[in-house]
């Protein structure tokens, strides 16, 4: 019953290597969001997808390409990874209600610990 | 540009007394508000979130925040630490429904026997 759920949980790769990580959830949300936490534990937003469209796209390199094929799915695909891309990655949904704009809150999954080599 | 202060990045309280946790934002327009616990190796849980309708709201595991517009301030409380409230706690604002969360730089909590 895992709400918003990511793989793999660990990561370890060379430099150079192209990865993927992978989010699910089944909240019934409409927006899902990529952060990326460093080792000193700040987090920050990399990218926001609303309906499968790209809403948020922080200053991120181009290396990093998003991909929702669907509202309960949202991968992170890294090419040439770097030593400086280590970090962990936590996807969250969240939901709109447009009508009011209500508060939102955003639930996280359990990250993907990332470690290039 | 939104940003979120932590006053603190470790903070040492004893099991049984008061948990203070500051975060302060910026913004001319109250934004929504979230504090988010991080136990070690896991993700990031809700603990609350300010909805603009009680300056005072209760979370989860005891905690409490109360929002200060005129100090643009939301510090976390609990009357007495336990010793599983050790993590970091993470402060979070949003400036509007669908937007990016804007974090802290987090507080480390350290419970003493």
């Amino acid at each position: 019953d895992t709400a918003v759920s990511q793989t793999p949980k660990y990561l370890v790769t060379q430099m150079g290597n192209d990865k993927s990580i992978k989010c699910e959830q089944n909240l019934g949300h409409d927006t899902m969001y990529w952060y990326k936490q460093d080792s000193k534990k700040f987090l920050k937003i990399m990218f926001s997808y609303n309906n499968k469209e790209l809403i948020i796209n922080e200053t991120v390199p181009n290396r990093f390409s998003p991909k929702s094929p669907d509202k309960a799915h949202l991968n992170l695909h890294i090419n040439s990874l770097e030593l400086g891309d280590s970090a962990v990655y936590f996807c969250a949904s969240s939901h709109v209600i447009r009508s009011t704009q209500d508060q939102e809150t955003q639930y996280f999954g359990p990250g993907t610990r990332l470690l290039v080599l | 540009a939104q940003s979120v202060t932590q006053l603190g990045s470790h903070v040492s309280v004893s099991e049984g007394a008061l948990v203070l946790l500051r975060c302060n934002y910026s913004s001319s327009v109250p934004p929504y508000l979230f504090w988010y616990v991080q136990y070690p190796n896991q993700g990031l849980q809700l603990l609350l979130k300010y909805t603009s309708a009680a300056t005072l709201v209760k979370g989860i595991n005891g905690f409490e925040a109360e929002f200060k517009k005129s100090e643009t301030s939301f510090h976390l409380t609990k009357p007495s630490a336990h010793m599983s409230d050790a993590a970091e706690y993470f402060c979070a604002a949003q400036t509007a429904a669908g937007n990016k969360l804007t974090f802290g730089g987090g507080t480390r909590v350290l419970v003493k026997p």
